[in-house]
């Protein structure tokens, strides 16, 4: 069992604002690291899977960085709007298992 | 949004009954997977399949049996439920490799008396 940390566990911005967080894990037989978007009452959707050291991802205001040497990634929003309102997940990838964090609850507030 | 459905979406069952859950996929993914989702704990891998009659234990699978016939089928089942078992659960499908993007299905909540 892999130990995936994510922090902060929630966090409310202000609309505009710039935010991110962090997605802590083991550092030793990184496979691959996968960021999930999951708003209230619906499944969880799919927005990064990174692989390599220095990886880094972008779909529109969202992008994330992966340092697999120290086990972290960031995902950043960018002027962020009431509709990123979501719980954003991690998970590290061993084999074909899949180890997620708690996650972290966004709210904007307009 | 990918094929993939899960019946029922709400069960409430008394404990020590046996419950199935089934998830269905229209996408020919090789690989399935069910999850549990509590509070404190995010998801939860309870078992995963790499192909027809090929499955795996993941991280909570005690008290769990799972089965694929077909390709297209993944099915759980709580041999006797208890209450801890009370919860909402997920499936989800890949194709497997390197970037073995998930897909998730609605979610069924099951409410184990």
């Amino acid at each position: 069992i892999l130990n995936v940390e994510q922090s902060p566990q929630s966090l409310h911005v202000q609309e505009g604002d710039s935010t991110n967080f962090t997605c802590s894990f083991p550092s030793s037989n990184f496979y691959a690291l996968h960021w999930y978007r999951w708003e209230t009452a619906k499944s969880p959707e799919a927005l990064f899977v990174m692989t390599l050291n220095g990886d880094e991802k972008k779909k529109g205001r969202i992008s994330a960085t992966l340092n697999t040497k120290e086990g972290y990634s960031y995902l950043y929003i960018k002027g962020s709007q009431p509709e990123d309102s979501a719980t954003y997940l991690c998970a590290l990838t061993e084999g074909n298992q899949f180890y997620f964090g708690t996650g972290t609850s966004l709210t904007v507030i307009p | 949004d990918a094929g993939i459905t899960q019946s029922p979406r709400h069960k409430v069952t008394e404990t020590g009954t046996p419950v199935t859950l089934r998830c269905h996929q229209t996408e020919n993914h090789r690989y399935m997977y069910w999850y549990r989702q509590d509070p404190g704990h995010g998801l939860r891998l309870i078992h995963y399949s790499y192909g027809v009659k090929d499955t795996d234990k993941g991280e909570v699978s005690d008290g769990y049996s799972v089965s694929r016939s077909k390709t297209e089928d993944f099915l759980l089942t709580l041999e006797s439920a208890t209450s801890s078992q009370t919860s909402v659960y997920f499936c989800a499908i890949g194709s497997g490799g390197a970037y073995n993007e998930q897909f998730f299905g609605p979610g069924t909540r099951l409410t184990v008396l």
